[in-house]
């Protein structure tokens, strides 16, 4: 496999259940990224990892829990999340953080919140 | 504050002509411009990039134009075609603090 994958692709969930979204990629990259992407609305940056270190975090309500345990994986862990938090959630990955480095997107994962 | 302005929002465009989206940003630490491509179901896939010591970038039927005095940029689709049919999104990049800023996107539709 190659690319960045996303699992699940669809989930629907209540507001009082716990979650996670799984992303991994297969390209040798050290930075992965997780974006909120809502329609008519520019992609939101929520968090950024480079080397597993977190180093950016958008003010991204403690209801988004990232986890980067090595740098093929980042998950994405929900829990009591609110209606307008149904999106799609996309998560990429880059060489490295520096501005010219491009990002290379998964599908996302389209989240409905009951 | 939106960091990215995109215009217009969707553009409809006969097959063969040229398909043009504007964006426009106000800070001047942005050093890298790149242009993603979204077809439905599927992730934002990078298109073309460029650099603000560049003006013109040109990739096949796809090409950037840049004013860095006007804090601008545009794409340009030559010869559209209706697999060209999908969301472009422009977005502006910073080396300083991780700053990664996207339009809102334009959803393009190229008709026969």
């Amino acid at each position: 496999e190659t690319g960045v994958t996303q699992t699940p692709r669809h989930l629907v969930m209540g507001m009082t259940n716990k979650k996670s979204l799984k992303c991994e990629q297969h390209l040798g990259h050290n930075a992965m990224y997780w974006y909120k992407q809502s329609a008519k609305k520019p992609l939101e940056l929520m968090f950024v990892y480079n080397f597993k270190e977190q180093t950016e975090n958008n003010s991204v309500p403690s209801r988004f829990s990232p986890e980067c345990p090595n740098s093929s994986h980042l998950f994405l862990h929900l829990h009591t999340l609110q209606p307008e938090d149904s999106a799609l959630y996309l998560c990429a990955s880059s060489q490295g953080v520096r501005s010219n480095q491009p990002q290379h997107f998964g599908d996302g994962t389209r989240l409905s919140i009951l | 504050q939106q960091q990215v302005k995109q215009s217009p929002q969707s553009l409809i465009v006969q097959k063969g002509g040229i398909s043009i989206i504007n964006c426009a940003y106000e800070n001047t630490a942005f050093d890298y411009f790149p242009w993603y491509q979204q077809f439905p179901g599927k992730g934002p896939a990078l298109l073309i990039a460029i650099r603000p010591d560049v003006s013109e970038k040109k990739e096949g039927r796809f090409t950037i134009s840049f004013n860095k005095s006007a804090k601008q940029f545009s794409l340009h689709i030559m010869d559209s075609q209706p697999g060209d049919s999908a969301t472009y999104f422009c977005a502006a990049t910073s080396n300083t603090g991780n700053q990664f800023y996207f339009g809102t996107g334009t959803s393009l539709t190229v008709i026969p």
